[in-house]
């Protein structure tokens, strides 16, 4: 199994609150992902990470900031929690850029905004 | 832009059957990849097979083998002897040219009847 950790696992947090949630790799994978899961969307991408201090937007963007400072660390922030961020979270990380190169999902982390 | 499409969102089959996941998309990009992941009922993403847009054989990788129809631009994710573990959801993604992100179509969820 690809060695990416996801912390905290679950949790529940209020509206208006800031959120940190970690993703570390021991792969030493150049590209990292976060994904949210939501039912009727599939996995949608929020941010990426082609290196260190190197991201970009996803599709999801809106109200989350992320920072690589490590290859192996990726952190996606929520500015200040809504409920509609209430999702399930997955940080992916890919090898390479190359098309034939697969993603390695972490274990996910279940956010519960109230 | 590319797009992921998946029209079933449940199938069911019974146990030792085949059966096929759709899966349809849209780039222009010349060379990219497809892959399938299933997400059973603990979470976790598991790869399952690659397809490569220049590949000429259709890819197989144990019980799971990917009909590729390059002109029809589908990727379906054929499961042949189907067992009860197979029940999951199962997610198409791609990754295109540039190589940055993987997009995911909504998911198909399978039951396998006993």
């Amino acid at each position: 199994d690809a060695g990416i950790t996801q912390s905290p696992r679950h949790k529940v947090t209020e509206t208006g609150t800031p959120v940190t949630l970690r993703c570390h790799q021991t792969e030493n994978h150049r590209y990292m992902y976060w994904y949210r899961q939501d039912p009727g969307h599939g996995l949608r991408l929020i941010h990426y990470s082609y290196g260190v201090k190197d991201t970009d937007k996803g599709e999801v963007s809106d109200g989350y900031s992320v920072s690589r400072s490590k290859t192996e660390d990726f952190l996606l922030t929520l500015e200040s929690a809504t409920s509609s961020q209430t999702s399930v979270y997955f940080c992916a990380i890919s090898e390479s850029g190359w098309v034939n190169t697969e993603a390695f999902f972490g274990q996910g982390t279940r956010l519960t905004v109230v | 832009a590319q797009k992921i499409t998946q029209t079933q969102p449940g199938m069911f089959v019974q146990e030792k059957e085949a059966v096929t996941l759709d899966c349809t998309y849209d780039t222009s990009d010349q060379s990219y990849g497809l892959f399938w992941y299933k997400q059973p009922s603990s979470g976790e993403m598991i790869f399952l097979i690659y397809q490569g847009s220049y590949d000429e054989q259709n890819a197989t990788e144990g019980r799971y083998s990917l009909n590729f129809q390059k002109a029809r631009k589908s990727a379906n994710l054929v499961i042949s002897a189907s067992q009860l573990g197979d029940s999951a959801m199962y997610f198409c993604a791609m990754r295109g040219e540039y190589g940055n992100q993987f997009y995911f179509g909504t998911g198909t969820s399978l039951t396998v009847i006993p």
